[in-house]
């Protein structure tokens, strides 16, 4: 039963615009939702995260939305750049305190 | 962000040998460890979750005897793979968690290949 689901397995964007990636759950005792940026035989690096009270939060070029009644959330990268190529993984976490990953989306960035 | 650090980074062993990775934090107090795999074009599956001095809680399918994980200090846990068998071969990943926090950071993972 896969909680996490990101629907999109790959996306290719131009460089300069906007990418937005999905992601959808359907337990709705996780109130902790994360993303986390993956190259290639490297472990994941934390991008950025959103608590359940909040329905936006932003830093630099990253922009985590939640709608927490559809719960979906979405990362914005505006503008894109050819470095933002790679895996993307949205995380939920609960009470348990562990993270449920997605299945991740790979994003190509073109010039 | 916080630093964790994982050992070694890649690994060919025998079949039928153990391998033992080992994942520090470097700047902080990982009261809570976490152990991963991912195949292939997959997503991370969380095999246990340790915390200090505690014995690890294994996931549903995951054989704890077959995956030893020791979580001692608060800046050090390894995770045996007992002898190993090539379905074992997979990127092994930790992640680690100070209680203050939130988000967990990970280690660079570790590629195990068993011939």
């Amino acid at each position: 039963d896969q909680q996490v689901k990101q629907n999109s397995p790959s996306l290719s964007v131009q460089e300069g615009r906007i990418s937005i990636l999905n992601c959808d759950y359907t337990n709705s005792m996780f109130d902790y939702f994360l993303w986390y940026k993956k190259y290639p035989a490297e472990g994941p690096t934390f991008l950025i995260s959103i608590s359940s009270i909040k329905d936006k939060n932003e830093d630099g070029r990253f922009t985590v939305f939640l709608n927490k009644s559809a719960k979906h959330l979405s990362l914005h990268i505006v503008p894109s750049q050819p470095g933002d190529s790679a895996v993307y993984f949205c995380a939920a976490s609960g009470t348990a305190s562990k993270l449920t990953f997605g299945t991740g989306t790979r994003l190509q960035v073109t010039l | 962000g916080a630093v964790v650090s994982q050992h070694p980074s890649w690994v060919i062993c025998k079949s039928g040998t153990s391998v033992k990775i080992e994942c520090r934090s470097l700047d902080f107090q990982a009261t809570t460890m976490f152990w991963y795999r991912q195949f292939p074009k997959q997503s991370l599956m969380l095999m246990a979750t340790s915390n200090e001095g505690s014995k690890a809680t294994y996931e549903q399918g995951v054989e704890k005897d077959k995956f030893l994980i020791n979580h001692a200090s608060l800046t050090l846990s390894t995770l045996t793979v007992t002898s190993a068998h090539p379905e074992d071969s997979s990127f092994y990943i930790c992640s680690a968690r100070d209680r203050r926090w939130t988000e967990a950071f990970f280690g660079q993972g570790t590629r195990l290949t068993v011939v």
